[in-house]
Formats: structure tokens, C-alpha cells, sequence
């Protein structure tokens, strides 16, 4: 069971420039979501779905578009890479959106660098 | 976005010693939960809290569910160098129109010296 799977692990891009950070889990979870990690900050919510065909911005979505055409895969797009917009990104799903008893489980992370 | 008040920032402590971090809150949360993050991983999850006063253990790890529902705390016992890592606690409200919705903490970054 592989779990959250998320690729790549490192990126460099230049300002400008557009790129897709790719998020895949296989357990069937209905609800995923994608975080930015910067240091001081915590972990922020930058796009979140509830199912397929269905997503939701969360705190800071200024910059990242999504899509959720399957259950399993949730991509999130940087349009025009911004330096602000180096960070640690984890992509999360829980089993269910609604339920109590549904922790988010995460990927190992996509570090990005913009200069 | 509503952040949790986590406490203490960073410890460093001697190997075999005991350590607690808390979490508070001034929402109500209906889960508390708590992950470790090692450095260039993502956080996993050590404990799931579910209910009011709810004590769970996993191995050397203990944590409690408020009773307020606005706080939590996260004990280690004995700890060992592999405890290293950066703690963080989540809570979790459900919204009628937008599901679970999580908020996290700051972290705990914690030193365990051999």
C-alpha cells in the first residue's frame, strides 16, 4: 500500500514558469488537500476536495489552481512561479470528508525552489 | 486561517527523560490529533484523539483529549534519540458545507541528547 505518493520530490523553476506538483494516493479516500509548509508558518491549506469533480480553496490559493477528475489523483498547478512561492508542499487525505474519525494522512513532500 | 497555540516551541532534553507539549485553542475541536515530522519527510500520524477527556497511548506516547475540547497534550516517556523530530498538533472541525476542515500547530521541535 503505497499510501500518499507525491512527485517530484525536489524542483527548481524559474520565475515565470509554470509547472504541475503531482499527488496520488491508493486508499481510496474521498477527501485531499494540499499544503504549504514555510518555516514559522505552520502548515497552511492552499486547495482542499471533498470527492471528485469538487474542490474548494482553502487559506492561500492565490497562485495555484487544482482539478480532481479521480478519486485518486489531485494535481495542483503553479501558473506563474512567484519566488514567494518557494516552500515545502504536502499533498493529504482522509478516508472520509465528513466523518469525526478520518485522519489526514500526508506525502513526503515536494520541495520547490523559485528564483 | 486560525492557527493552535502550541507550546513549548523547541526542548532539548537528556535521553531517557520525559517530555510534554500542549496544544491549545480558543475554538472547540471533535478531534484532536498529533503527528511527528522528521526532517525532509512528511508529518505521520502518531496518535487520533475523538472525544472529550479521551486518553490514548501508542507505545511511549500519550495524549489526552480536553475536556474543554479547546486543548490537548502529547507526553513521551523515557525518550530516546529516535524521538527526534518536530511535533505537531491538528485539530479538526466539521463544517455542514465544506467537510473536515484541520488547523494545525506551530510544531514542537524536540533535541533528545544521547
Amino acid at each position: 500500500n503505497a499510501g500518499v505518493t507525491q512527485t517530484p520530490k525536489f524542483q527548481v523553476l524559474k520565475t515565470g514558469q509554470s509547472m504541475t506538483l503531482q499527488c496520488a494516493q491508493d486508499m481510496n479516500h474521498e477527501y485531499m488537500s494540499w499544503y504549504r509548509q514555510d518555516p514559522g508558518m505552520g502548515l497552511r491549506l492552499i486547495h482542499y476536495s471533498v470527492g471528485a469533480g469538487i474542490t474548494d480553496q482553502g487559506e492561500v490559493p492565490n497562485g495555484y489552481n487544482v482539478s480532481r477528475s479521480t478519486t485518486e489523483d489531485f494535481p495542483l498547478r503553479l501558473l506563474s512561479a512567484a519566488p514567494s512561492q518557494t516552500s515545502v508542499y504536502f499533498c493529504a487525505s482522509s478516508y472520509r470528508a465528513r466523518s469525526y474519525n478520518s485522519p489526514l494522512h500526508f506525502g513526503n513532500g515536494t520541495r520547490l525552489t523559485v528564483t | 486561517g486560525q492557527q493552535l497555540n502550541q507550546s513549548p516551541q523547541s526542548m532539548f532534553i537528556q535521553e531517557g527523560e520525559d517530555v510534554s507539549m500542549n496544544c491549545t485553542s480558543s475554538s472547540i475541536f471533535n478531534t484532536w490529533l498529533w503527528y511527528k515530522q522528521d526532517p525532509g519527510e512528511g508529518p505521520v500520524l502518531l496518535i487520533a484523539l475523538y472525544k472529550a477527556g479521551e486518553l490514548t497511548s501508542n507505545g511511549r506516547l500519550t495524549a489526552q483529549f480536553g475536556i474543554t475540547r479547546k486543548d490537548s497534550f502529547l507526553n513521551i516517556s523515557a525518550s530516546i534519540p529516535s524521538d527526534v523530530g518536530i511535533y505537531f498538533c491538528a485539530g479538526r472541525r466539521i463544517f455542514s458545507n465544506t467537510g473536515n476542515q484541520f488547523y494545525f500547530g506551530t510544531g514542537t521541535s524536540l533535541t533528545v541528547i544521547p
